[in-house]
């Protein structure tokens, strides 16, 4: 099945810090979700992204499709940013039709 | 207002017991998903289904069991064959069985085995 790998996989920043967080998947894919897990466990949606560009706020993202990654840009982090980021992935309709997701990206935004 | 529901928040249960985690969405989606997530670690995919009354197993199926009866309900039932159950468990819901939906997920159930 499909691989998704994230980088780094932990990442400290100061308030007010840019970063990007990366995801590579090992195969075609027809959905690509961004997600932010809070304190509290709950997954919260980022970006439906499996091709182009979108921003919302501070945050953007970037889907190459044809080169198998997909970025996630944070701009003027803030604390309420820390948390665990996921890329999840899912090919196009064959075989297992579920999101497969990487281990994570664990940010710590300190004051 | 339309989301999906997971109960309860916390369950314990004691070592040899099944237990029944509750997904309930009211968002008419066709798919549902069942994850397992360990400390520090990503999801790992236990039981789909895309449609009523039919389940796939992801990778993680061994001491699980799921049905399908209703639309808005897709049960996960933790047998005491599951060697080490103890985590955190998101259940999840798309709008189709195709690819190209996107997925929600419910505030998930730690379970902890006493």
């Amino acid at each position: 099945g499909i691989q998704v790998e994230q980088s780094p996989p932990d990442l400290i920043l100061q308030e007010g810090a840019n970063s990007t967080l990366r995801c590579n998947f090992s195969d075609s894919v027809n959905n690509l979700q961004w997600f932010h897990q809070n304190p509290w466990g709950q997954l919260i949606n980022l970006f439906y992204i499996p091709s182009g560009t979108k921003q919302n706020g501070r945050l953007s993202a970037t889907t190459v499709a044809t080169e198998r990654y997909s970025l996630l840009y944070i701009s003027s982090s803030q604390t309420t940013d820390s948390g665990v980021y996921f890329c999840a992935a899912r090919p196009p309709d064959t075989g297992r039709r579920a999101l497969t997701f990487g281990s994570g990206t664990r940010l710590q935004v300190q004051p | 207002d339309g989301g999906i529901t997971q109960s309860p928040k916390y369950l314990f249960r004691k070592e040899g017991q099944n237990v029944t985690l509750s997904c309930e969405q009211n968002l008419n989606h066709d798919a549902m998903y069942w994850y397992r997530q360990d400390p520090g670690q990503g999801l790992r995919l236990i039981y789909y289904s895309q449609i009523v009354n039919d389940f796939q197993k992801g990778d993680i199926a061994e001491g699980y069991s799921v049905s399908r009866e209703k639309k808005e309900s897709f049960p996960l039932t933790v047998t005491s064959a599951q060697k080490n159950p103890t985590a955190f468990y998101l259940c999840a819901s798309s709008a189709g069985a195709r690819s190209r939906t996107e997925a929600f997920f419910g505030q998930g159930t730690r379970l902890t085995v006493v």
